[in-house]
């Protein structure tokens, strides 16, 4: 069953604490991104990645990092530096990153406590 | 840098009317409009889109209009139904990038 699987579903984490979150795609697709999400403010691209061992800033990513070892995995770390971590995030990937459809992980809901 | 506006950001209307979102960008050289829904709870899923070759697509129910000029893309839902109820994203494509950028949302709510 292809699709693209994010986890946890639900985090929770103390201030000061980094935390990673994972997304893997099983349907071969080159362009994979994180997306976050906040009520009012659609979806907000914190980093993208075109091929392996390649990624790109997005609009938002102060305080996130990323790495791209491997085709199917585009783990995202929300670090300590991220004032405002608490929101929903949304992992994608896409085989023509650009010119194509945009498939969606079922979301990571982070909580700062 | 590149921008999507969407509007309205909530939109009621009765079951059987017709709903209408617009949404304008700032990529003169963008040539991709997907749009998705999110139900609540569930991931964005794609329902229709259109490239900048097009002016007019339609699937059933659903359709979506391409003004380049003007930089501007609509979606038009006919006769809603309340499985229509969600919330709508227009993104646009960033030229020269594998980017999309999302406008802000809308929530549709349809009623019976």
């Amino acid at each position: 069953d292809g699709g693209i699987t994010q986890s946890p579903k639900y985090l929770f984490r103390k201030e000061g604490q980094n935390v990673t979150l994972s997304c893997e795609q099983n349907l071969n697709h080159d362009a994979m991104y994180w997306y976050r999400q906040d009520p009012g403010q659609g979806l907000r691209l914190i980093y993208y990645s075109q091929i392996v061992n390649d990624f790109q800033k997005g609009d938002i990513a102060e305080g996130y990092s990323v790495s791209r070892e491997k085709k199917e995995s585009f783990p995202l770390t929300v670090t300590s530096a991220q004032k405002n971590p608490t929101a929903f995030y949304l992992c994608a990937s896409s085989t023509s990153g650009g010119t194509g459809e945009l498939f969606f992980g079922e979301g990571s809901r982070l909580t700062v406590l | 840098g590149e921008n999507v506006e969407q509007h309205p950001s909530t939109l009621s209307v009765q079951e059987g009317d017709s709903a209408v979102i617009k949404c304008t960008y700032s990529d003169s050289a963008s040539n991709y409009f997907p749009w998705y829904k999110q139900e609540l709870g569930k991931r964005p899923q794609l329902i229709i889109d259109i490239r900048s070759n097009v002016g007019e697509k339609k699937d059933q129910r659903i359709a979506v209009t391409l003004n380049k000029t003007a930089k501007h893309f609509s979606l038009h839902i006919t006769e809603t139904q309340p499985e229509d109820s969600a919330v709508y994203f227009c993104a646009a494509s960033v030229s020269g990038t594998y980017k999309y950028i999302f406008g802000t949302g809308t929530r549709l709510k349809v009623l019976a």
